[in-house]
This record gives structure tokens, sequence and C-alpha cells, in this order.
């Protein structure tokens, strides 16, 4: 079954660590994209990528890093900058150079600093 | 800055009522409107993609209306579930890979 996948589902950090969320799709899309929700917001975006090789930070990249070797992985690092890094982190993708097209997302990886 | 609102926050129904819930955004210039569902703890599934040139698309219980010129969207579902029981986001993509979400509202349905 074509969709996306993130791992892992549950991820705890401690102070000052690096941690990476992966996240993977088989539906061939060009276009990936990294959101945080809060509690009573709406998702907002941190990176997202349009080809291999090339992203763009999104509303609140602060504290965030990203790469795109693969047009199949698209992993986020939350780094010791980000100083309120527990949220709920999901993963989209959509075709490119189609402007009105439907996103697909993961199930989420949620992420708690201890 | 386009900005998306959606109300009520948390609506709780009786099972077998029908029911609207309404999205609202402030800059008419969209590509197009989707409507997800999200379960606690789970991804967004997308439940309808209205395009900016048409007025409402249909899937089974739902239906999604779109007036861009007020700035509007509803999505209507019939005959409530408590399976409908869910956060239900929607969001409008503004071009530029810019998709702007509402902070959902929570819908309960009793049994």
């Amino acid at each position: 079954d074509g969709g996306i996948t993130q791992s892992p589902k549950y991820l705890f950090r401690k102070e000052g660590q690096n941690v990476t969320l992966s996240c993977e799709q088989n539906l061939n899309h060009d276009a990936m994209y990294w959101y945080r929700q809060d509690p009573g917001q709406g998702l907002r975006l941190i990176y997202y990528s349009q080809i291999v090789n090339d992203f763009q930070k999104g509303d609140i990249a602060e504290g965030y890093s990203v790469s795109r070797e693969k047009k199949e992985s698209f992993p986020l690092t939350v780094t010791s900058a980000q100083k309120n890094p527990t949220a709920f982190y999901l993963c989209a993708s959509t075709l490119m150079g189609v402007q009105s097209t439907e996103a697909f997302f993961g199930q989420g990886t949620r992420l708690t600093v201890v | 800055k386009q900005e998306v609102t959606q109300i009520p926050a948390a609506l709780s129904v009786p099972e077998g009522e029908n029911l609207v819930l309404n999205c609202s955004f402030t800059d008419s210039a969209i590509y197009n409107l989707q409507w997800f569902r999200q379960d606690p703890g789970k991804g967004l599934t997308s439940l309808l993609l209205i395009q900016s040139s048409q007025r409402e698309q249909t899937s089974g219980r739902l239906n999604a209306s779109l007036d861009k010129s007020s700035g509007r969207s509803t999505l209507y579902i019939a005959a409530s579930q408590p399976g409908d029981s869910a956060t239900y986001l929607c969001a409008v993509s503004t071009g530029g890979f810019k998709t702007i979400f509402g902070a959902g509202t929570r819908l309960f349905v009793k049994a």
C-alpha cells in the first residue's frame, strides 16, 4: 500500500541532545513537508522540499534541520537549539508542479523532552 | 497574511444528528481547500479536496462547500455516528507550497 511512514511513534529527548525523526514515502511524490502541531493550534510548517538535495525553511525553522538525499526520505533533526521541542510532528507529501493537489500525511511522531 | 479560523472549537451532538462545521479564511486567493480528519494521537486523513474553481465536493455522508468570495467553507456531516468523533481540520493552499491550517473543531458524537 502506498503511504507515508513516520518513525518512531514516540521519542524522548534529553536536554542538549539532538534527535532525528524519520519520514519515508512510497507515493512517488516530489514534495515533502514537516509540520509541528501544538495543542489548540493549527499545523505550522517547519521545512519543505520540492526535489532531492533542495529544501526551504518554513515559518518555524529555527532549531531544526533537514536533508533530502533520496526522493523517498525526508528526515528531520531537532537540535539542542530548539528550546521548546515537545510537540507532535507530522510529515506530509504532495505531487509537485500541481498546485491543487491532495496532501497525504504520516501518523506522526510525538516528541517529549525529559 | 492568510489566516484560517474554525468555529466552534468543540462540538457535542447526539448520534443521528446532521451537523455543520465551519471554516473561514481571510484571503480569497487560494488554490484549493482541504478538509482533514484527525483521530487522537494520529496523523491527518484527507476527507475532501475542493479546487478553487469548484463550489462543493461530496463523499458518502460528507459534503464540503466553498465560497471564495466570502472566505468560507462548510463541512456537512449527515446522520452522524459515534465513529465520526474526531478533530476536523480545514486547510487552504495559497500556492508556493504554502498551506495554512485551522486549529480544528473537536467533534464528539454521543451514542
